[in-house]
């Protein structure tokens, strides 16, 4: 069955300090992977989505994924958090054909204390 | 431009009511989707338009559901009746084309307590 998993429920994080969210995929191909945060109050924003290419995707707000075929894997980054970054963070995948609907996981919420 | 606005932003109805729910894509955007969330679980695909006809309703858990799209403009979802298990947050994305590369903006959500 496809599925995609985010350990991490809930993750505080010091401001400055890096971040890292777990995400990983089981599905019958490498799907299209995707990360979207949802601040409070607000719609789900698109950060980074991988293709193909190279593994280490930048996307918006200083946010990067490294995708790992190996460990079906695309955790998202940021080296140092702003307060701002508080928000939910959901990874995505869908499937390499025309069938347009996204699997999301279960969310990370991460909360930035100063 | 306009994002995908939903409206209502929240409602609050009781078990065995109505609600219709609204989505205004972005203009020019033929792709709309619907999804939720459950209280505490994953986002999950509903439906799927392409101008007014649906691409592909899979997703609509049953009958009580229904989604339109008339004129290829806004769309509404319908839940008659409602149950405590309809709860959650309603979201509506918008797409300029049906591709993965075509962006997908998502509203901010309509979330729906049934008591």
């Amino acid at each position: 069955a496809q599925s995609v998993t985010q350990p991490d429920i809930h993750i505080t994080v010091s401001e400055g300090a890096s971040l890292e969210l777990r995400c990983n995929y089981s599905y019958g191909a490498t799907p299209y992977l995707f990360w979207y945060v949802q601040s409070p109050g607000q719609g789900l924003q698109l950060l980074l989505k991988y293709f193909s290419g190279d593994t280490l995707v930048q996307g918006i707000k200083g946010f990067e994924a490294e995708f790992k075929r190996s460990q079906s894997s695309f955790n998202l980054r940021k080296p140092s958090v702003h307060w701002s970054d508080a928000a939910e963070y959901f990874c995505a995948v869908g499937p390499r054909s025309n069938d347009y609907k996204l699997s999301f996981g279960a969310g990370t919420t991460v909360t930035v204390r100063a | 431009e306009a994002g995908v606005t939903q409206f209502p932003s929240h409602s609050v109805i009781e078990k065995g009511q109505t609600v219709t729910l609204r989505c205004d894509p972005i203009s020019g955007h033929d792709n709309l989707y619907w999804y939720r969330r459950v209280m505490g679980k994953e986002i999950k695909f509903l439906l799927h338009f392409v101008k007014e006809s649906k691409q592909d309703e899979s997703g609509m858990p049953n009958n009580r559901f229904l989604a339109e799209r008339t004129g290829g403009t806004y769309s509404t979802l319908k839940v008659q009746p409602a149950e405590l298990e309809d709860s959650g947050v309603y979201f509506c994305a918008s797409s300029q084309e049906d591709s993965w590369v075509s962006p997908l903006h998502f509203g901010n959500g309509t979330r729906l307590t049934v008591t």
